[in-house]
């Protein structure tokens, strides 16, 4: 089976640095996502990791480390809308799906 | 491309009835999820097709819930008889094995259930 942890919330500045941490346990791997989903919204795709290291996409970026079986999503320059919950999904040994984590609810505050 | 598209978006109905939900995915994926998240449970793989064929059903909860997808442009999800613990939110997604695809997952915006 898989299993992912992440916080259930964090609480940022606008303007600052955030680090949203996921761990995770699978049978066998295949890559991992970061999803952003706004309150009454449906999920949307931010990032994808297979390989170690950082990846980076603007003001996001995304960290794996296999051997740790640990990952992060780095948010800069905080906004307002960055408010939201964070999803950790990781694709394990059966290739077509994904196990989602529950989440970590950003709130930014002004 | 407009996207996974669901219908009907919000949905109220009583204990008992039958309710479907229905999904388009996006032309030229071959993998198609259901979902569904709740406050309580998250979001929690109902059951996923890969060429329309269903791969795997374990997280269907029990047999009043049952999914289809007759081609690749269209899938149900039923829920015969509705039960008020069914009140949830209900995505569909799709993802594609293409080249240069990395499996991503495409959401719909979803089908609010209310059971009463």
């Amino acid at each position: 089976g898989q299993n992912i942890d992440q916080p259930t919330e964090m609480t940022a500045t606008e303007g600052a640095i955030v680090q949203i941490n996921c761990t995770y346990q699978t049978s066998g791997f295949n890559g991992l996502f970061w999803y952003q989903q706004h309150a009454g919204e449906a999920p949307t795709f931010l990032s994808y990791n297979v390989l170690d290291g950082l990846e980076e996409k603007g003001r996001f970026s995304s960290f794996l480390s296999r051997s740790k079986g640990y990952s992060y999503l780095l948010l800069k320059e905080l906004q307002m809308k960055d408010s939201a919950s964070y999803l950790c999904a990781v694709r394990g040994a059966n290739a077509g799906k994904s196990t989602f984590g529950d989440g970590t609810t950003l709130t930014v505050k002004p | 491309d407009a996207g996974v598209i669901q219908s009907p978006r919000h949905e109220v109905t009583e204990m008992g009835q039958e309710v479907t939900l229905r999904c388009k995915p996006i032309s030229g994926h071959d993998y198609l999820f259901w979902y569904r998240q709740t406050m309580m449970r998250g979001l929690e793989l109902l059951i996923y097709f890969n060429n329309n064929v269903p791969i795997d059903d374990s997280g269907m909860p029990e047999d009043r819930f049952s999914a289809k997808m007759p081609n690749a442009s269209f899938s149900t999800l039923k829920i015969q008889p509705s039960e008020p613990r069914d009140s949830a939110v209900y995505f569909c997604a799709s993802s594609s094995t293409g080249a240069a695809a990395n499996y991503e997952q495409y959401f719909g915006p979803g089908t609010r259930l209310t059971v009463t």
